[in-house]
């Protein structure tokens, strides 16, 4: 099967870090997005994993580790903007579907 | 136009009626793809266009039936929808499919079927 967990909302004080989670259970695994979606908008790509590691672009950086289906987006240096809903989405090319979403973190960054 | 675009960006529609969504990326993509995003869910795939043949039908009822003319533009004629088929529908492309490629999101078309 195929499962994707996130935690469903989170909340940060601005100018500090927030680390986001996302659990994966797939039958396969080709790559790990992260993807950011302001209420009422489309979503954006932010990271891409495919091996074991820390991806760092900016203020977002992106950790995997395929042996245990684990993933975390950290966020540092909080602005009232990151406030959103960020989804983890995994490539399963063994699936039913091959791009499997989680229902998303909606992150509140308060004052 | 740059990205992705989507029209109608709201549309509100009876049960009997017959409607489309079109979708247009500039990017020089060969891979679309739609999307519906209900509340509280994960976004769901519906369809996969790579090279304006479909290589995935997840499982979509035959209310729903897209079309892909050429590379650039998608469609998804909608006809004898119910309540329940109430959602944002995301259209995206992206270089290649299937593979790891990174997907360019539309703004979406927020849909009502009465």
């Amino acid at each position: 099967g195929q499962n994707i967990d996130q935690p469903t909302e989170m909340t940060a004080t601005e100018g500090a870090i927030v680390q986001i989670n996302c659990t994966y259970q797939t039958s396969g695994f080709n790559g790990l997005f992260w993807y950011q979606q302001h209420a009422g908008e489309a979503p954006t790509f932010l990271s891409y994993n495919v091996l074991d590691g820390l991806e760092e672009k900016g203020r977002f950086s992106s950790f995997l580790s395929r042996s245990k289906g684990y993933s975390y987006l950290l966020l540092k240096e909080l602005q009232m903007k990151d406030s959103a809903s960020y989804l983890c989405a995994v490539r399963d090319p063994s699936g039913n579907t091959p791009l499997v979403f989680g229902k998303g973190t909606r992150l509140s960054v308060i004052a | 136009e740059t990205g992705v675009t989507q029209t109608p960006r709201h549309l509100v529609m009876g049960m009997t009626n017959k409607k489309s969504l079109k979708c247009e990326q500039h990017l020089g993509h060969n891979a679309m793809y739609w999307y519906k995003q209900s509340a509280k869910k994960p976004l769901e795939l519906m369809f996969v266009y790579s090279l304006e043949e479909r290589v995935e039908n997840n499982s979509v009822p035959s209310r729903f039936s897209p079309e892909c003319p050429n590379s650039s533009h998608l469609f998804l004629h909608l006809h004898t929808l119910q309540p329940e088929d109430s959602a944002l529908y995301l259209c995206a492309s992206s270089q290649g499919a299937p593979g790891p490629y990174e997907q360019y999101f539309g703004p979406g078309t927020r849909l009502t079927v009465t």
